[in-house]
C-alpha cells in the first residue's frame, strides 16, 4: 500500500510569483486535505476536497486554490506569493470525508518565499 | 470557533519518567479528538484518537481519555524512552464547525534524555 506522497520536497519562490504543489493520496482514499504549518506552529487547515469538489475551507484567502483529479490526487495553487506564505505545506488523505476518519499525512513540501 | 490549547514546550524528561502533556479544547459541536506525533524531518503520524466522551485512545504505551466535562484530552505515558523524543500535537475534528479539517494545537516538543 503506497502512502501519501508530495512533490516537490523543497521549493524557493520570489514574492509575487505563483506556485503549484502536488499530492498523491493513499490508495483507496477519496478525500484530500491541505494544511499550512509555519515554523514552530501547528498545522492550519486550508481546504478539503472530496470527490473532486471543495468540501470545506479554513480561514485562507482566495489566492489559495486547489484541484482534485479523478484519481483523487490533488494540487494546491498559491497566487501572488507573500513572505508569510513561507511554510511547510502538508497534504493528508482519508478514506472518506467525516470527522472520525483518520487522516494520513504526507512528508510535506517546504516552501520558501524570498 | 474551534481551538486547541496545549502546554508549551520544550518538555525535558529523563528516560523512564512519567509523561503528561495537557490538552484542552473548545468546539462548537461534538468533536473527535486526536494526538499526532511529528519526528524530525517527517510528516505527522496519528498516535491515537477518541471519537466520543469517555473513550480512551491508546497506542505504543501512550493513552488519552476524552473528558467532555473538562473539555480535555491529556496525553500520558508511564515510562518514556529516548525514541519518544518528538513534537506532539493535539487536534480536533468537528464537522459542526463547517469543515472537516483538523484544528491543531501549537505542539509540544518533548525531549527525553538517557
Amino acid at each position: 500500500e503506497t502512502g501519501v506522497t508530495q512533490s516537490p520536497t523543497h521549493l524557493i519562490k520570489t514574492r509575487g510569483q505563483q506556485v503549484t504543489l502536488r499530492c498523491s493520496s493513499q490508495s483507496g482514499h477519496n478525500t484530500v486535505s491541505w494544511y499550512q504549518q509555519a515554523l514552530g506552529q501547528g498545522p492550519q487547515f486550508i481546504f478539503q476536497y472530496y470527490r473532486e469538489e471543495e468540501n470545506g475551507r479554513g480561514n485562507f484567502p482566495p489566492r489559495f486554490s486547489g484541484l482534485q483529479f479523478p484519481n483523487y490526487s490533488s494540487e494546491l495553487n498559491v497566487n501572488a506569493l507573500e513572505l508569510d506564505d513561507s511554510a511547510l505545506y502538508l497534504c493528508a488523505s482519508s478514506f472518506k470525508a467525516g470527522t472520525s476518519y483518520e487522516q494520513y499525512f504526507g512528508p510535506g513540501t517546504r516552501l520558501t518565499v524570498t | 470557533g474551534n481551538s486547541v490549547t496545549q502546554m508549551e514546550g520544550p518538555v525535558t524528561l529523563s528516560e523512564e519518567a512519567f509523561l503528561t502533556i495537557n490538552c484542552t479544547y473548545t468546539a462548537t459541536g461534538y468533536p473527535s479528538l486526536f494526538w499526532y506525533v511529528q519526528y524530525p524531518g517527517e510528516g505527522l503520524q496519528l498516535l491515537l484518537k477518541a471519537t466520543k466522551a469517555d473513550d480512551k485512545g491508546s497506542n505504543k504505551g501512550f493513552e488519552a481519555t476524552y473528558r467532555k466535562e473538562t473539555t480535555s484530552f491529556h496525553l500520558e505515558k508511564g515510562s518514556v524512552q529516548v525514541s519518544d523524543s518528538a513534537v506532539y500535537f493535539c487536534a480536533l475534528s468537528d464537522a459542526g464547525g463547517g469543515a472537516d479539517g483538523l484544528t491543531f494545537g501549537k505542539g509540544t516538543h518533548l525531549i527525553i534524555q538517557p
